[in-house]
């Protein structure tokens, strides 16, 4: 039982390269989050999804976009990458709404955009 | 929007000692969880709470969620090196799917 696991675990990109940061669960979690983390910022909510097929916006989606084509999968996108994406990128599932339910974390992805 | 704070920021104490992180809002929450993440991890959920007043024992630590569900504090007994990490609050809200973090309080346990 992996859990939540995400790759790459590190990647360096020039202003402008797209790339796609992989989460996979396999708790059967209908729920699945996308943070990024920032000194003296917490976790700032990306994009989440509810249900396969399902995405909606977080607190911070300028410049991401997301897929949950599988229910054990979910994508985050970067199009056009740009240096105040360098940040570290964690990748969460919960069984239901996470007001009373654990969010499981991955290891997370730590991203630097030269 | 909903904001958690959290005090103190950073906070460096010595094997042995008590200490008490508190993470405040203006805003009512349905829920309040803490995490614990270590260098090159993922956070880890410690404890959630969720009626106003409740306090959840954990060990040495003690959570205690507020009378209005606006506030939250964390304290723990006699720190070992082994509580060395970054403690994060979470509100959650019945009306949303969403989790909102606070930013965190940084404790060095020294031996």
């Amino acid at each position: 039982n992996a859990g939540v696991t995400q790759t790459p675990k590190f990647r360096v990109l020039k202003t402008g390269q797209s790339m796609t940061l992989l989460c996979a669960q396999d708790m059967n979690h209908e729920y699945m989050y996308w943070y990024r983390q920032d000194p003296g910022m917490g976790l700032r909510l990306i994009h989440y999804s509810v249900g396969e097929g399902t995405t909606a916006k977080g607190e911070v989606p300028d410049g991401y976009n997301v897929s949950r084509l599988k229910k054990q999968n979910f994508l985050l996108g970067l199009e056009s990458a740009a240096p105040s994406q360098t940040s570290v990128y964690f990748c969460a599932s919960s069984y239901g709404l996470a007001a009373y339910n654990e969010q499981f974390f991955g290891p997370g992805t730590r991203l630097t955009v030269l | 929007t909903q904001l958690l704070e959290q005090s103190p920021q950073f906070l460096s104490i010595q094997e042995g000692e008590n200490l008490t992180v508190y993470c405040n809002s203006s805003s009512v929450f349905s829920s309040l969880q803490w995490y614990r993440q270590e260098p090159g991890e993922g956070p880890v959920l410690l404890v959630t709470v969720v009626t106003g007043g409740e306090v959840k024992k954990l060990k040495r630590l003690t959570f205690q969620f507020g009378d209005a569900r606006k506030d939250s504090s964390l304290h723990i007994t006699a720190a070992q090196p082994g509580d060395t990490g970054l403690y994060l609050c979470a509100g959650g809200m019945d009306s949303s799917y969403k989790l909102i973090f606070g930013s965190g309080t940084r404790l060095l346990v020294r031996p």
